[in-house]
C-alpha cells in the first residue's frame, strides 16, 4: 500500500518565524513531489514541486527532498498570518502516474 | 474562465438517489483526476482518466461508483444509490497530456455532496 504520511498538527508558529513541515512516503520509486496549500473550504493550490535531491527555493518557500530517507519537507520563511492553512504533501507514484496525497498538516501562524 | 470547472458546487441527495458530478478540465488538458475529501482529512484518490479511457480506478469503490471522460463533454463521476457515508467534498483536477513525470494538478472548486 503506497502511503504519504504527515503530522496532522496543528503546528503553531509565531509570525516572522520559520515554519517547517515534514512528509514521508513509502514508495521508493517515487519521482515527483509536490506541496499544496488548502485554505478552509477551498480547493488545493500548488505552491512547490521538487524532483531531485536537495533544496529548491521559491520566494519564502523552500522544498527539501531526500530520496534515500524517503523524506520531503517544506520551509516557510518569515511566516505571515496568511500562511495559516493546511499543507498537503503529494507524491507521484512512478509506475502508474496517480498522485497520492497525505492527510495534511494544519499550520497556524500566531500574530 | 480557463480553470477547472466543477458543477454543481453543492448537491443534496436522499439515500438511494443518484448523484452526478461534472468536471470540465482546463483548456488543453486531457487528463482528469477525482479525489474525495472528508472533513479534517486529506485527499483520497479515486480515479484517473484520459479521454475515453480509465487509466487507474484503484481508489474507487467497486460498487455504486463509476466515472467516465467522453470524447466530447465533461468528465462525470456517478454515484448510484447514495448512502450517508458518501457525504464529502469531491474534487476534480486536471493535468496536461503526455503523462510526463513532472505533471502538476490544477483543481476545481469541488462539489460538496450531502446525503440526507
Amino acid at each position: 500500500q503506497k502511503e504519504v504520511e504527515q503530522n496532522s498538527g496543528p503546528l503553531s508558529v509565531p509570525e516572522g518565524a520559520i515554519a517547517s513541515l515534514n512528509c514521508t512516503y513509502s514508495d521508493r520509486g517515487s519521482q515527483s513531489f509536490f506541496w499544496y496549500r488548502q485554505y478552509s473550504g477551498k480547493s488545493p493550490e500548488l505552491i512547490m514541486s521538487i524532483y531531485s535531491n536537495g533544496d529548491k527555493e521559491d520566494g519564502r518557500f523552500t522544498a527539501q527532498l531526500n530520496k534515500a530517507s524517503q523524506y520531503v519537507s517544506l520551509l516557510i520563511r518569515d511566516s505571515q498570518p496568511s500562511d495559516s492553512a493546511t499543507y498537503l504533501c503529494a507524491v507521484r507514484v512512478n509506475r502508474d502516474d496517480k498522485i497520492i496525497f497525505g492527510k495534511g498538516t494544519r499550520l497556524h501562524i500566531l500574530p | 474562465n480557463a480553470g477547472v470547472m466543477q458543477n454543481p458546487r453543492h448537491l443534496v441527495r436522499r439515500r438511494g438517489q443518484e448523484a452526478r458530478l461534472r468536471c470540465s478540465p482546463m483548456k488543453g488538458h486531457s487528463h482528469v483526476y477525482w479525489y474525495r475529501q472528508l472533513p479534517e482529512e486529506g485527499l483520497k484518490f479515486m480515479v484517473y482518466l484520459q479521454k475515453e479511457n480509465i487509466i487507474d480506478e484503484s481508489g474507487m469503490p467497486k460498487e455504486r461508483f463509476s466515472a467516465e471522460f467522453p470524447k466530447e463533454g465533461p468528465s462525470i463521476l456517478r454515484i448510484q444509490q447514495v448512502v450517508r457515508g458518501d457525504s464529502a467534498a469531491y474534487f476534480c483536477a486536471s493535468s496536461p497530456p503526455g503523462g510526463r513525470v513532472n505533471e502538476k494538478l490544477f483543481f476545481g472548486s469541488g462539489t460538496q455532496l450531502s446525503v440526507l
